[in-house]
């Protein structure tokens, strides 16, 4: 199955950094969604993109919908220790047979305090 | 609203076993479906459905029985356990399964070990 190509796999930053992370498609999406993961849970939904070109914000997290639709962004402002996880991305379309999702490998951030 | 649930959190399996893994939302979500995570694989669709009675195959579906009876649960089978299916399972939810946009979201998990 189509996977997005996600980067940086890992990032390894100084608590108070700004952090950013990004995801292309060969494909185009209806929708682009941001997801954390913690150890040992299921994948929490962050920001959720429902057009092309936005910009939407959810406390220290902003993301954009790519102009194209075949990209989006994630930037994580003054980094603290509880952002530590793993930041995935995914993408919305929807053929005939309903709704598919494709998902990201996954951005693991280390926060050092 | 608890979202989506799993159950169990954790099993261990013997090969050839059969077990089911639960899954329940009370989002009154139509579109139901399980993935699993695999290291260095990310997440990949076993089966998913679009609304009660109806289920097809994702990109993994061999080894899994689906089968949706009612909007709220939505049961994962393992017919004939092998070790290639210790993984961590993932059941999502979404408001529809056909609306042009839609957003999903996941329970906690069940992370099956099958030796």
């Amino acid at each position: 199955g189509q996977q997005l190509n996600q980067s940086p796999q890992s990032m390894f930053i100084q608590e108070g950094e700004d952090v950013s992370m990004n995801c292309t498609s060969s494909s185009i999406f209806n929708t682009w969604l941001w997801y954390k993961q913690d150890p040992g849970e299921g994948p929490v939904l962050l920001i959720a993109l429902y057009k092309a070109g936005e910009l939407t914000s959810n406390g220290r997290l902003t993301a954009q919908f790519g102009i194209t639709r075949k990209d989006s962004f994630l930037n994580i402002s003054a980094s603290i220790p509880s952002d530590v996880g793993i930041y995935f991305c995914a993408g919305q379309w929807r053929p005939n047979t309903g709704n598919q999702f494709y998902f990201g490998t996954g951005t693991s951030l280390t926060v050092i305090p | 609203n608890a979202g989506v649930t799993q159950t169990p959190k954790f099993q261990v399996l013997k090969t050839g076993q059969s077990m089911t893994l639960q899954c329940a939302q009370d989002m009154n979500h139509e579109y139901m479906s399980w993935y699993r995570q695999d290291p260095g694989m990310g997440l990949r669709l076993i089966h998913y459905s679009v609304g009660a009675g109806i289920t097809d195959q994702g990109e993994v579906p061999n080894g899994y029985n689906v089968s949706r009876s009612t909007t709220e649960d939505f049961p994962l089978r393992l017919l004939s356990a092998a070790p290639s299916q210790t993984s961590v399972y993932f059941c999502a939810s979404s408001y529809s399964g056909l609306a042009e946009q839609e957003t999903q979201y996941f329970g906690p998990g069940t992370r099956l070990l099958v030796l």
